[in-house]
């Protein structure tokens, strides 16, 4: 079975900083890496996707992510944020079981942007 | 526009009533899914549909049911059986062969009281 752990439930950062949010994962197939982000009262909207290749990916709003396979990570960064990042941040993966797809969500972390 | 339509956006209920939450697409996506969000928990799928006429539970499939009788249609009812219906519900499909990324809708509250 395949499972997310986000490190960080809640991450405070000033504006123009920059910011890490941790996903580790464990999964005993091939995994498929996403980020997704909710903003208030909304649904999830997608960052970025790893599904192979190179292990940097690049997303939406300046965001991008490394796959790393030993550490079985795939942190999410940005060199600086923005007041308009304040969100939720879920991490998630998909595992292909019997051709079906089950997508399995962190607990999501919750990015604070303070002026 | 394409997208994903949920309603209501909030949903009021008497404990003991059964609620029907909508979910209707216009992407021509095959798979459809639902999603449970609770605070500090992230999402939990309830059930998920990866043709017409077809669905399999879940983690949490236990005080729910699904139809899906037309491809852009994916109602969830919550029964009387769920012990803890009181969330955020989130609709989400997705087209082609996975492995394939979510598109959600704008979910629906519930509350029951």
């Amino acid at each position: 079975a395949q499972s997310v752990t986000q490190l960080d439930s809640q991450v405070p950062v000033f504006e123009e900083a920059p910011v890490e949010l941790r996903c580790n994962y464990s999964s005993s197939v091939s995994v498929y890496l996403f980020w997704y982000v909710q903003y208030p009262n909304q649904g999830l909207q997608l960052l970025l996707k790893y599904l192979s290749g190179s292990t940097l990916v690049k997303g939406i709003n300046g965001f991008e992510a490394e796959f790393n396979k030993s550490q079985t990570s795939f942190h999410l960064r940005k060199p600086s944020v923005h007041i308009s990042d304040t969100a939720e941040y879920f991490c998630a993966v998909s595992a292909i079981i019997q051709g079906a797809q089950k997508l399995v969500f962190g607990q999501g972390t919750r990015l604070t942007i303070n002026p | 526009d394409g997208g994903i339509t949920q309603s209501p956006k909030y949903l009021f209920r008497k404990e003991g009533q059964n609620v029907t939450l909508s979910c209707e697409q216009n992407l021509n996506h095959d798979a459809m899914y639902w999603y449970r969000q609770d605070p500090g928990q992230g999402l939990r799928l309830i059930y998920y549909s990866q043709i017409v006429n077809d669905f399999q539970k879940g983690d949490i499939a236990e005080g729910y049911s699904v139809s899906r009788e037309k491809k852009e249609s994916f109602p969830l009812t919550v029964t009387s059986a769920q012990k803890n219906p009181t969330a955020f519900y989130l609709c989400a499909s997705s087209i082609g062969a996975p492995p394939r990324a979510l598109h959600f809708g704008n979910g629906t509250r519930l509350t029951v009281t």
